[in-house]
């Protein structure tokens, strides 16, 4: 059984601070990895995905990868309370696109 | 672009009956995923489908399957419907194999 474990959080942080996200995943044959992130009622909206070790930057996030110690995490600069959401961390451990996800972290960015 | 379009976005049926989800993917994309979520499980993995042809399954019972068309668009179907297949039920549209996947908005389905 293919395992992907969050933090369920609830993570608080303040206004204008950096939010860490983490997850690992038990399969160490797994290939991509990604974060999404889902509002209360809606559906999970594509954030960041990652391939290879080491560090990906995309305007406030940053996700990172680390293959040998299987973790993956995300990073939010200047966290706005708009960031306030679950955050879903998947993981795809073939050539086709099923995903394990995570249970989710809730992250509460607070003004 | 469009994005991903499901519908219908909210179902009621009653224990027994079977329903049927349809899921439009993103212009020019082949893949298809469906996945289940409840507070419970999570997000799980129901199929894959792939220029018309399943790729993958999850570890779901018979009474789940699906199809998809020439076009790309998918449908779900559920027969025999029981109280836990309350769920809201996802579709994922994807470039290719292994890429990132895009999601509609979802079905809401309660069953009573």
């Amino acid at each position: 059984q293919k395992e992907v474990e969050q933090n369920s959080g609830p993570l608080s942080v303040p206004e204008g601070a950096i939010a860490s996200l983490n997850c690992t995943y038990s399969d160490r044959g797994s290939q991509s990895f990604f974060w999404y992130r889902q509002y209360s009622g809606k559906s999970p909206e594509l954030i960041m995905f990652i391939y290879s070790n080491g560090d990906k930057e995309d305007g406030r996030f940053t996700a990172q990868l680390n293959k040998a110690s299987q973790y993956v995490s995300l990073l939010i600069r200047d966290s706005q309370p708009s960031d306030s959401a679950t955050y879903l961390c998947a993981v795809s451990a073939d050539n086709f696109n099923k995903f394990y996800f995570g249970s989710g972290t809730k992250l509460n960015v607070k003004p | 672009k469009a994005g991903v379009t499901q519908t219908p976005r909210y179902l009621i049926k009653t224990r027994g009956q079977q329903v049927t989800l349809s899921c439009s993917p993103i212009s020019g994309h082949r893949s298809v995923s469906w996945y289940q979520q409840t507070p419970g499980q999570g997000l799980q993995f129901l199929f894959e489908y792939f220029s018309e042809t399943q790729r993958n399954k999850g570890n779901f019972p018979g009474r789940f399957s699906g199809r998809q068309f020439s076009n790309s668009r998918s449908e779900m179907n559920v027969s025999t419907l029981e109280l836990g297949d309350s769920a809201l039920y996802l579709c994922a549209s994807s470039p290719g194999s292994n890429t990132e996947a895009f999601f509609g908005q979802g079905t809401r389905l309660t069953v009573v």
